[in-house]
């Protein structure tokens, strides 16, 4: 079964100041999709960023980029330029396998950008 | 365009009683995903569907629990008879494809006395 780990439970940053958030994974599969969700006070799950497995190009979404080592297996998100908004839960996802669609989560990181 | 819509957002009952919750996926979405959030387990699948048929119930915890796709617009998750350690935030997420982008609704914070 795949799992996800997320070692950082919580971290804290100055707004502006750039943040590294660790992820990794551990899977057979050669084919699958990585996920950042970010999760505000307000408990709404929001799409940050997806990579597909096969792109050797990492993801980015405006301030949001991954760096995605397959060997490794590692997937980690950087956010540029941090904003107050930006203070979050963030969950690793991971989804692959055959004809496997479920998302399965690491136990999130709680980031908090501080003014 | 709407999100995926939740009802209730609070659910507050008792030991014993039945509980429903009801998801309207994002128009035009095949797959149909509930997930449950705890603090001890953190996010899980409970079921999911595509079109409208129940792929993957390997995540509903017990008998207690089922799940019904009656249509495209329309989903219910249901506990009967409901027990305290039911609490949690229970989330509807709805995609396009089957490996596509999951959207999450708002959730369903229920609460078992």
């Amino acid at each position: 079964a795949q799992t996800v780990t997320q070692s950082q439970p919580e971290m804290s940053v100055q707004e502006a100041e750039t943040v590294t958030l660790s992820c990794t994974y551990d899977t057979s599969e050669s084919n699958y999709y990585l996920f950042w969700y970010k999760q505000p006070p307000s408990r709404q799950m929001i799409l940050v960023i997806r990579q597909e497995a096969y792109k050797q190009q990492n993801a980015t979404e405006n301030r949001f980029s991954v760096n995605f080592q397959k060997a490794a297996k590692s997937f980690s998100l950087k956010i540029s330029d941090s904003q107050l908004g930006d203070t979050a839960m963030y969950f690793c996802a991971f989804m692959g396998g055959q004809g496997a669609q479920k998302l399965v989560f690491g136990q999130g990181t709680r980031l908090t950008i501080n003014p | 365009d709407a999100g995926v819509i939740q009802s209730p957002r609070h659910e507050v009952t008792e030991m014993g009683q039945e509980v429903t919750l009801r998801c309207k996926p994002i128009s035009g979405h095949n797959s149909l995903f509930w997930y449950r959030q705890t603090m001890m387990r953190g996010l899980e699948l409970l079921i999911y569907f595509n079109n409208n048929v129940p792929i993957d119930d390997s995540g509903m915890p017990e008998d207690r629990f089922s799940a019904k796709m009656p249509n495209a617009s329309f989903s219910t998750l249901k506990i009967q008879p409901s027990e305290p350690r039911d609490s949690a935030v229970y989330f509807c997420a709805s995609s396009l494809a089957r490996r596509g982008t999951q959207y999450f609704g708002p959730g369903t914070r229920l609460t078992v006395l």
